[in-house]
Formats: C-alpha cells, structure tokens, sequence
C-alpha cells in the first residue's frame, strides 16, 4: 500500500495566521482525502481533492477557510486559513488503498493555535 | 442517532486478556466494515476490512460483522502492551461515495 509523508507533525501557531500541510505519496493515486480529528471525537472528512479539479468540501468547511491544492497525482497541501484556537485538532490526509481494501492515513499534523 | 456508534472507554484490561470492541450502526447500507489502531501522535494504520457478514481473523486479531444486528466487533486474543492504542471502526456503502463513515474510537489501555 501507499506511503504517505506528512509534515509538519505539530506547529503552534497564532490566532489569524494561516498553516499549510504538505501530503507527499510515494504513488500515484486519483484522489486524496483531508480529515480532521478533534479529541475525543471521529475523523471529520474536510474534503476530497482529485489531481486537476477543485476540492469537493464537506457539509460545514468552505474553501476560503480550507484552501486545498493538488497539483500532480502524488502531492496535495491543505492550507488552514485565519485561524483561531477552534482549529486546534489534528488533521490527516488519506488515500484509498489499491482495489479499494481500506484506507492508508498520513501521520498527522497537531495544530495549537492559540 | 449517529451512523456509528463507539464507546469511546478507556477500556483497561491486563496483558493476556482478551479484547472485544464493537461498533454500532444504523445505516443498513454499510457493505464495508474495517478497524483501525491509532497510537498516539501517529495516523490510524487499517488493521482489518471485512465485505459483508461473517468473521475474519489475523494472527490474535478476528473481526465479526453481524448485518442483521448492524453490530461489529474486533477481538484480540492475548493482549500485549504493545496494543495499547485507540482502535477506530468505519464503514462504507457500496458503490457511489468512496468515503467511509467512522465511529470516534475507544481507547485501549493493556497494563503489564
């Protein structure tokens, strides 16, 4: 299955100023997922970015706030815009495992604004 | 109600024991069931992906699906430490939408 490098794993950062997630997969695939994971709470799926189209976004996240990139079929970042302290959380990027057996998930990146 | 349902615990045993963590869920649709283990500070890893009803296992890990009662569980036989982690279960329908619908995880503690 894939391999995926997320980075950073943990920033803190100030209140209005913007965070960029960078997803790097060792193969191609179509699409990418970004989640959000808040304690005690399931993953939250953000949106969904296909290489070559805009993002398609959940119920509840905008692309002003969530600006999502995904120039080739191995790269996408995620962008965390004006934030304040409710965007602590952890957010993950995913892709689908090949013939579709589940998920493969990067690492994580913890976000404390504050 | 939500789609999925799952205690989030902890759930604290000692090593050797045997595990069992279900999921509920309320969308009969669900054709796909899978288990994650999240350690912390790490992204879930999939642990085991189920088609519909029936049981399987790997090595001390065996899922069961029972349709009829929308009721999944994972058990893990002779606990290690090392399986300290939370464990995640999700769930998809077939065919249209490619994303899974996850519970929020219950925590597993397995003390020496």
């Amino acid at each position: 299955s894939a391999v995926i490098s997320q980075k950073p794993s943990r920033d803190i950062c100030q209140r209005g100023t913007s965070l960029t997630i960078q997803c790097q997969v060792d193969s191609q695939v179509t699409m990418m997922f970004w989640y959000r994971q808040q304690p005690g709470q399931s993953l939250t799926l953000i949106a969904t970015a296909n290489q070559g189209s805009e993002a398609t976004y959940e119920s509840g996240f905008v692309i002003d706030k969530f600006p999502i990139s995904r120039p080739n079929l191995t790269f996408s970042t995620l962008t965390v815009s004006n934030m304040s302290p409710e965007d602590s959380s952890i957010y993950l990027c995913s892709v689908e495992r090949p013939a579709g057996y589940g998920y493969t998930f990067g690492s994580g990146t913890r976000l404390t604004v504050v | 109600q939500k789609e999925v349902e799952q205690d989030p615990g902890p759930l604290s045993v000692p090593e050797g024991a045997i595990v069992s963590l279900n999921c509920t869920y309320s969308n009969s649709a669900f054709q796909y069931f899978m288990w994650y283990r999240q350690y912390s500070r790490k992204g879930p890893e999939l642990l085991m992906y189920t088609y519909s009803s029936g049981n399987k296992e790997d090595g001390r890990f065996t899922a069961q699906v029972d349709k009829s009662s929308k009721y999944i569980s994972l058990f893990i036989r002779d606990s290690q430490p090392s399986d300290s982690a939370t464990y995640l279960c999700a769930m998809k329908a077939s065919g249209g939408s490619y994303i899974p619908t996850f519970g929020r995880g219950t925590s597993l503690i397995v003390h020496p």
